[in-house]
């Protein structure tokens, strides 16, 4: 079984510029959910879709920043236009059901200069 | 307002001891708690739970406690391997209708040396 796959791996773009970040959950998984981790902070919560539509988006920091799940398959973030504080590692995570078995893809790692 | 803790950035221990960290939660609705691993360049991988029912949970050579009183948990590897050197992060869910959610710490580097 493939395991959640996250693309790019690495990103560096320029304060202002946009950013798309893609996740591709285990197949059958409904559960969807993207984290982040700030240089040297905790890895917080951003928001969760169940299928296509979005259960939860109270982590996501502010207006800047879109998430999507088109047909309930793969979901994309984006970050328009990035600013400083953006940098970070983005986590996708997926699971069947909506409990704390969900499996974490390996991150995209996003540098804004 | 940092709801999980884990107050040791890092950790050195011997091949063969035990490795002890720890996880203080300030939020007393938390009523799950989880450790995952994370090697670089990975994702972080779930290794054991304990819901808040229990004082101990125990899978092979990992051990969590429980200490509701304290608001503390610690995760307990003996024997410790060189394998086990990863940064390890404590994480907690409550309960109704969020609790799908995690809250992290801010992690532990545990290095094993051989």
């Amino acid at each position: 079984e493939a395991g959640v796959t996250q693309f790019p791996s690495h990103s560096v773009i320029e304060k202002g510029q946009t950013v798309t970040l893609r996740c591709d959950p285990i197949s059958g998984h409904d559960n969807l959910y993207w984290y982040r981790r700030v240089m040297g902070k905790e890895i917080k919560f951003l928001l969760h879709f169940v299928k296509e539509s979005k259960q939860d988006e109270s982590g996501m920091p502010n207006n800047r920043f879109l998430a999507e799940r088109t047909g309930g398959t793969y979901s994309t973030l984006k970050v328009q236009p990035a600013e400083l504080e953006d940098s970070g590692v983005y986590f996708c995570a997926s699971s069947v059901q909506p409990n704390y078995g969900y499996t974490f893809g390996s991150g995209t790692r996003l540098t804004v200069v | 307002d940092q709801q999980v803790k884990q107050n040791s950035p890092s950790l050195s221990v011997q091949e063969g001891r035990i490795s002890i960290l720890n996880c203080d939660y300030t939020n007393s609705m938390f009523d799950y708690f989880l450790w995952y691993k994370k090697y670089p360049a990975e994702g972080p991988t779930f290794l054991i739970s304990i819901s808040s029912i229990k004082d101990k949970n125990e899978d092979g050579r990992f051990t969590v406690f429980l200490n509701k009183s304290a608001k503390h948990l610690s995760l307990h590897i003996v024997p410790s391997q060189p394998g086990d050197s990863a940064v390890y992060f404590c994480a907690a869910s409550g309960s109704g209708g969020s609790n799908y959610k995690l809250t992290f710490g801010k992690g532990t580097l545990l290095t094993v040396n051989p």
